[in-house]
């Protein structure tokens, strides 16, 4: 099955500076790669997502890129604010109608003012 | 609120009881999904339906788990025997199949076993 692996584990970042979090994944097979945010006690929620037919996507402040190649992607939120702190899950699916997503561990993003 | 709603938000059970979960997608999704999310996780997927069919279940579903969704609207979750390992928070989510559709969440429901 798939396995997805994210890093950093946690990361602190100046408010105003740029953060990004890293994910592999094994399954080559793998074509849908969303990110979600989750702060604490509350739901994840979809920030952005990318399909294998794209190398990158940007929305506002953030940015997902993917190397289908090294089967990896990444997550770049520029410009950070406090309210980007919260814990980020990458997740991959080699399903395109999103039928079962494997997550990452989560990387515990903390702005600091 | 038009979203994913959960229920109970949290359950303290003594081990050994049984605990059901009720999930209530966003009304027009056919697709329901229950993950499971234990501290410093990601979560880890249990099962899915299809309108009222049981399409996939994980390895981590073990025989004491059963999830229902019998007119293919809510769904429930009941586990039986509760162990301590079942602590976890338990989420559902919802999607409108094709390709495309994003998955939401609910907020999930935390177990605690005692």
């Amino acid at each position: 099955g798939e396995n997805v692996e994210q890093h950093p584990s946690t990361l602190s970042v100046q408010e105003g500076d740029s953060a990004v979090i890293k994910c592999t994944y094994s399954d080559s097979a793998s074509n849908y790669f969303p990110w979600y945010k989750q702060e604490l006690g509350k739901r994840p929620q979809l920030i952005i997502d990318i399909r294998s037919n794209v190398g990158e996507k940007k929305d506002q402040r953030i940015a997902v890129t993917l190397n289908k190649t090294a089967k990896h992607f990444s997550l770049h939120i520029t410009e950070t604010q406090p309210e980007d702190s919260a814990v980020y899950f990458c997740a991959a699916t080699a399903n395109f109608g999103n039928e079962k997503l494997t997550f990452g561990t989560g990387t515990r993003l903390t702005i600091i003012p | 609120d038009t979203g994913v709603s959960q229920d109970p938000r949290h359950k303290i059970t003594k081990r050994g009881q049984n605990v059901t979960f009720r999930c209530d997608p966003i009304s027009e999704h056919n697709r329901l999904y229950w993950y499971r999310q234990t501290l410093g996780q990601g979560p880890e997927f249990l099962t899915y339906f299809q309108n009222e069919a049981q399409l996939e279940k994980s390895r981590l579903l073990s025989d004491r788990f059963s999830a229902e969704r019998p007119k293919g609207s809510f769904s429930t979750l009941e586990i039986q025997r509760t162990e301590q390992g079942d602590s976890a928070m338990y989420l559902c989510a919802s999607s409108l199949s094709g390709s495309g559709n994003t998955i939401y969440f609910g907020e999930g429901s935390w177990l605690t076993v005692v």
